[in-house]
């Protein structure tokens, strides 16, 4: 079975506070992503990544940018956080096909 | 730009009955891959079934299945034999075929299963 890890399930931060969110695949797989989940909105993509040091902007990726320095990892990070991000956030893995979820990050900014 | 819209945002059911959901898509793309996913209150999303828009064969898997109707571009999910552990949000997605694409979701439909 695919593992999707996301390194924290919950985390509240500061405003302005700098912020990183890691998730780990352990299925060799090209692609990552990062979607944020929010009610009556869905899930939109943030960022991806179809190899190592390459990254693609999604649809809101405002606020937000990324790493990935190694296959299996593909970090978030929020330069400085600002309550708007407050979100449920979604990483995910795939070849081609079906995406593999992790079980997501609750983030609170105050 | 590719969107996928369901417009029910919320479904009732009774255990043991059928019901479907909606999904509509728009694409201009010939190959690509369409999906229902689960999220039950864990939030672990839950591959549910997968379709390729070149198979003219409707998916199913167990309990179940898809209406794939390519030239309306809509993909239902049909649920039978209703029970309560299928009570969850059902996303929509859609995927552009080639390996370095992303999947675009829908906006959820919530499931609720009665007695």
């Amino acid at each position: 079975d695919v593992k999707v890890t996301q390194s924290s399930r919950y985390l509240v931060k500061r405003t302005g506070e700098k912020v990183f969110l890691e998730c780990v695949q352990d299925m060799d797989h090209e692609n990552m992503f990062w979607y944020r989940q929010d009610p009556g909105l869905g899930l939109r993509l943030i960022y991806f990544s179809y190899d190592v040091k390459m990254k693609e902007k999604g649809d809101i990726p405002e606020g937000y940018s990324v790493s990935r320095e190694k296959k299996e990892r593909f970090s978030l990070i929020l330069e400085s956080a600002s309550t708007n991000q407050t979100s449920m956030y979604l990483c995910a893995s795939s070849l081609w096909g079906p995406l593999y979820f992790g079980e997501g990050s609750w983030l609170t900014v105050v | 730009a590719q969107t996928v819209t369901q417009s029910q945002p919320e479904m009732s059911v009774q255990e043991a009955e059928t019901v479907t959901l909606s999904c509509t898509y728009d694409t201009s793309e010939s190959d690509y891959y369409l999906f229902w996913y689960k999220q039950p209150p864990s939030r672990q999303m839950i591959l549910v079934i997968r379709q390729e828009a070149y198979k003219q064969q409707n998916a199913t898997e167990n309990r179940f299945s898809v209406n794939f109707q390519k030239a309306a571009k809509s993909f239902s999910l049909k649920i039978s034999d209703s029970q309560l552990g299928d009570a969850a949000m059902y996303f929509c997605a859609y995927r552009a075929g080639g390996t370095a694409s992303k999947l675009t979701f829908g906006t959820g439909t919530r499931l609720q299963v009665t007695l």
